[in-house]
């Protein structure tokens, strides 16, 4: 059972916008929309950010949304902020026999 | 809100089994659409998923970890629990307790248990 593929390290400088991928495969990202992502602060736990694909949960911010092409999900964060900075994970249903994978992490810094 | 809190031992011994439970608060563990879940994260590393359970007690487990890992609830005390077995130093992780909706997101989270293995 793979990982998703993700950037190790992505950065940007405040007010501009940065794109973080997590690339699976037609098993998992490629065949459900199921693909969610996640924040993490150093020390605290995850905190989902986006869910099937590009919803947004209540409460986070607009800046935050993702999309799918193919076998490849995308975050972007847009008018980047001081505290977007966090190791950011996606997550996708790989089907039945492997059920869920993450994608190995990708740390965010913003300039 | 609903709130998740993991506890247990903090250290194993090797070859010993891992057990935690979660508590959840605010909310009710019976709540339909929504299984409870199990995620690690070795120090310094990725998100690995562990299992999950819905209030019937139905399972689904990582193919790379079921033949370790039991997971049970006790909806009398809005509580799951994890159980690995056999652990190894590779097993040294923070466990993660979540709620879960069903192949696809968790949240929230609760705040994370380090266990360490070591003799």
């Amino acid at each position: 059972q793979s990982a998703l593929t993700q950037p190790a390290s992505v950065s940007g400088s405040p007010g501009q916008s940065i794109t973080i991928s997590c690339t699976g495969t037609s098993s998992d990202v490629g065949s459900y929309n199921l693909v969610s992502w996640y924040q993490q602060h150093p020390g605290k736990a995850p905190k989902l950010m986006i869910y099937e694909v590009s919803k947004r949960p209540s409460g986070v911010s607009n800046r935050f949304s993702g999309s799918k092409s193919g076998n490849t999900a995308s975050l972007t964060i847009s008018g980047l902020q001081a505290e977007d900075e966090a190791d950011y994970y996606c997550c996708s249903y790989a089907g039945s026999s492997t059920s869920l994978v993450f994608g190995g992490g990708t740390k965010l810094t913003v300039l | 809100q609903l709130q998740l809190q993991e506890s247990g031992p903090g250290l194993v011994k090797p070859s010993e089994t891992l057990s935690l439970t979660c508590t959840v608060s605010g909310g009710s563990i019976s709540s339909s659409s929504y299984y409870w879940g199990w995620i690690r994260q070795p120090p310094g590393k990725g998100l690995e998923w562990i299992g999950s359970i819905y209030y019937s007690g139905s399972t689904y487990y990582n193919p790379s970890l079921k033949s370790r890992v039991t997971i049970s609830v006790d909806t009398s005390k809005n509580q799951f629990s994890l159980k690995l077995s056999s652990v190894t130093a590779a097993d040294t992780a923070v466990y993660y307790c979540a709620r879960h909706y069903r192949n696809s997101w968790f949240d929230p989270w609760g705040q994370g248990t380090l266990v360490t293995v070591s003799s």
